[in-house]
């Protein structure tokens, strides 16, 4: 079974720059996550995504971060414009299902903003 | 809400040596633990978890937390640690059921195994 993939791995922009993070979930999984990890912390969820719905956006700062999971498979998180703060590792995860499933990480995407 | 404290920012260790990673945590409700360890350059792999039942649950490779109520903790421990074990290692917590089943982690603990 292919694990959870994430493009780029790597990502140096300026501020007020634009940038994007793609993510392809485990085949099946209903349930997909972003998290912001930021150096030295744990990961913080950003927003989760049931299918092609947003379950939770709450901590998503949307004045300038977008997320879309078109057709309820892959995703796309957007970072417009970005600040040196949004230096961190952005994480997805999928999840089966609705239970206390595990949820499976992808390697991330390390951004810088110089 | 849920909060995770994971007491220990480093924790060096010599091979073969025990360790305990700490990690304690506040809920409201029932809760589901679980340990996370992140390898160099990797993602986040799932260790461990306790969802109910025996309060000790135990890894393929060694580790084993146990899960005490009346503390709020779920350490972490190795009774011989490998070099191959130095990673980051990172607590997490959610909530049984609804929107309080999302996954709050800790701040992780930088175990370092010396030879």
């Amino acid at each position: 079974e292919a694990g959870v993939a994430q493009s780029p791995r790597y990502k140096i922009i300026e501020k007020r720059q634009s940038v994007a993070f793609w993510c392809n979930p485990i085949s099946g999984h209903a349930t997909l996550y972003w998290y912001q990890q930021i150096l030295g912390q744990g990961p913080k969820l950003l927003i989760q995504f049931q299918n092609n719905g947003v379950v939770d956006d709450s901590q998503l700062p949307k004045d300038r971060f977008s997320a879309e999971r078109l057709k309820g498979v892959d995703s796309t998180l957007k970072i417009q414009p970005a600040k040196l703060e949004d230096s961190a590792v952005y994480l997805c995860a999928s999840r089966r299902g609705r239970g206390p499933y595990e949820q499976y990480f992808g390697p991330g995407t390390r951004l810088t903003v110089t | 809400a849920q909060s995770v404290t994971q007491l220990d920012s480093q924790v060096p260790v010599f091979e073969e040596a025990p360790v305990e990673l700490r990690c304690n945590y506040s809920s409201s409700v029932s809760v589901y633990l679980f340990w996370y360890v992140q390898y160099p350059n990797q993602g986040l792999q799932l260790l461990l978890k306790y969802l109910s039942g025996s309060t000790l649950v135990e890894s393929i490779n060694g580790f084993e937390a146990e899960f005490n109520k009346s503390q709020t903790s779920f350490h972490l421990r190795k009774p011989s640690v490998h070099i191959s074990d130095t990673a980051e290692y990172f607590c997490a917590v959610s909530g049984s059921s609804g929107s309080a089943r999302q996954l709050t982690f800790g701040s992780g603990t930088q175990l370092t195994v010396l030879p």
